[in-house]
């Protein structure tokens, strides 16, 4: 039962470069999420999926973009990496959101990405 | 989604209950109470959830009072593995939601150190 696994766990690159941090789950769970996490600003939503070929923006999205082609795979993107974009990723999904037994949300182990 | 006030730290003995508090005084009818952890380098994790009625599973225990303002978490019998962040969050039902509303707000929770 592999659950929801991040990759890479750590990754260190440069300003200006594109950066993929992969996220893959086994539970064919139909909701996918990505967060980051800093220091005095708790966890923030990036991007959301519903389903496969759907995304809806969070609360931070801007210099980050998302597909989900398949139900299991979530990849984010930084499409030219800044500074600011030093973080720790953690992606989740959740079954549902129709019950309240469905919609809990499982993490991953997360993504610790410094841009220099 | 209403805002919750935790404890920033508490320790507590090991193999003794671990009760941590939170108040959510502005909870409305259709808010639910989660509490998730963070153990230090890991995502987080769900524990237990509730709306009006008193829930336990295997992992905790969740009180909640009769006017719904405040509820406590219980670890029955802490363990050194316990110690982590745990955030209390208050979160209306996500098909009254969406959008961005359908995220987890984690605040800053409190950071529990079972004591050997």
């Amino acid at each position: 039962d592999a659950g929801i696994t991040q990759s890479p766990r750590y990754k260190i690159t440069e300003t200006g470069r594109q950066v993929t941090l992969m996220c893959h789950q086994t539970w064919s769970h139909s909701y996918m999420f990505w967060y980051r996490q800093d220091l005095g600003h708790g966890l923030r939503l990036i991007y959301y999926s519903a389903a496969a070929d759907i995304t809806d923006k969070g609360e931070v999205p801007d210099g980050y973009v998302v597909s989900r082609s398949k139900t299991e795979n979530f990849p984010l993107t930084l499409e030219s990496a800044t500074r600011s974009q030093t973080s720790v990723y953690f992606c989740a999904s959740s079954e549902s959101l129709i019950t309240e037994a469905k919609n809990i949300q499982y993490f991953g182990a997360g993504t610790r990405l410094s841009v220099l | 989604d209403a805002k919750t006030t935790q404890p920033t730290s508490m320790d507590c003995a090991e193999g003794r209950a671990a009760n941590l508090p939170c108040n959510h005084s502005t909870i409305s009818g259709n808010e639910y109470v989660y509490w998730y952890r963070q153990i230090h380098s890991q995502g987080p994790q769900y524990i237990i959830h509730g709306l009006k009625n008193n829930e336990t599973n295997e992992m905790a225990s969740l009180i909640i009072t009769e006017d719904r303002k405040s509820s406590t978490l219980i670890l029955p019998h802490a363990t050194l593995r316990d110690t982590a962040v745990y955030y209390c969050i208050v979160r209306v039902h996500p098909q009254l939601s969406s959008g961005s509303a359908r995220q987890l707000t984690f605040g800053s929770g409190t950071q529990l150190t079972v004591l050997p």
